[in-house]
């Protein structure tokens, strides 16, 4: 069966410092993959996603960056975070080829800055 | 554009009440609609799905109907529980170009015993 994991859980880091978060699915290949950030009490912003290898699509401006490495990794850095950077962050992916399958997020990471 | 509007949250209700969230969509042709639960401090859940007109997802209780001539996907439950308590998310993928879902605001549900 196909599993996603999304590490670490909870971080919290100085304004300035450089950030990565890591997104692995394992038990399919060529997924579509996304990253999503939900800021306190509101609905999902899709920040980031990705259609194959070295493929980007980034769908807001902002400081952060997404990169996939690999078929099955992905991800999110910044180099120098910003207060506006909190939030939840959310990793999915989704099944490429059919328009029925959904989207499977992970746990999430929720990131303070300080 | 693709765009879900979801009822503006959040919403108490006691054990055993009947739920409607109600989500209407904006697409061309048919995509496919979802509902995603987020309980407190983790990722999204699927929930259910609907992938053409008339379809009726369900799952835990949970319904809802995929209807094009009012473009909606309501979300229902005949009786409510406590463990319901969570964020709940209308989605839709559309049938054109792309391969970006859209996602409505969400829905905050707390339910009292």
């Amino acid at each position: 069966s196909q599993t996603i994991h999304q590490w670490p859980a909870t971080l919290v880091q100085p304004v300035g410092s450089p950030l990565s978060l890591e997104c692995t699915v394992e038990g399919t290949s060529n997924p579509n993959l996304y990253w999503y950030r939900q800021a306190a009490g509101r609905g999902l912003q899709l920040l980031f996603y990705s259609v194959g290898i070295g493929q980007i699509s980034s769908e807001v401006p902002q400081n952060l960056s997404a990169s996939r490495p690999q078929d099955r990794q992905f991800i999110l850095s910044s180099k120098k975070l910003l207060l506006s950077d909190s939030g939840f962050y959310l990793c999915a992916w989704s099944g490429q080829g059919s328009r029925n399958q959904p989207q499977h997020f992970g746990d999430g990471t929720r990131l303070s800055i300080l | 554009g693709n765009s879900v509007t979801q009822m503006e949250g959040p919403v108490t209700l006691s054990e055993e009440a009947f739920l409607t969230i109600n989500c209407t969509y904006t697409a061309t042709g048919y995509p496919s609609l979802f509902w995603y639960v987020q309980y407190p401090g983790e990722g999204l859940q699927l929930l259910l799905k609907a992938t053409k007109a008339d379809d009726k997802g369900s799952n835990k209780g949970f319904e809802a109907t995929y209807r094009k001539e009012t473009t909606s996907f309501h979300l229902e439950k005949g009786s409510v529980q406590v463990s319901d308590s969570a964020v709940y998310f209308c989605a839709l993928f559309p049938p054109d170009t792309g391969n970006q879902f859209y996602f409505g605001t969400g829905t905050s549900l707390t339910v009292i015993p």
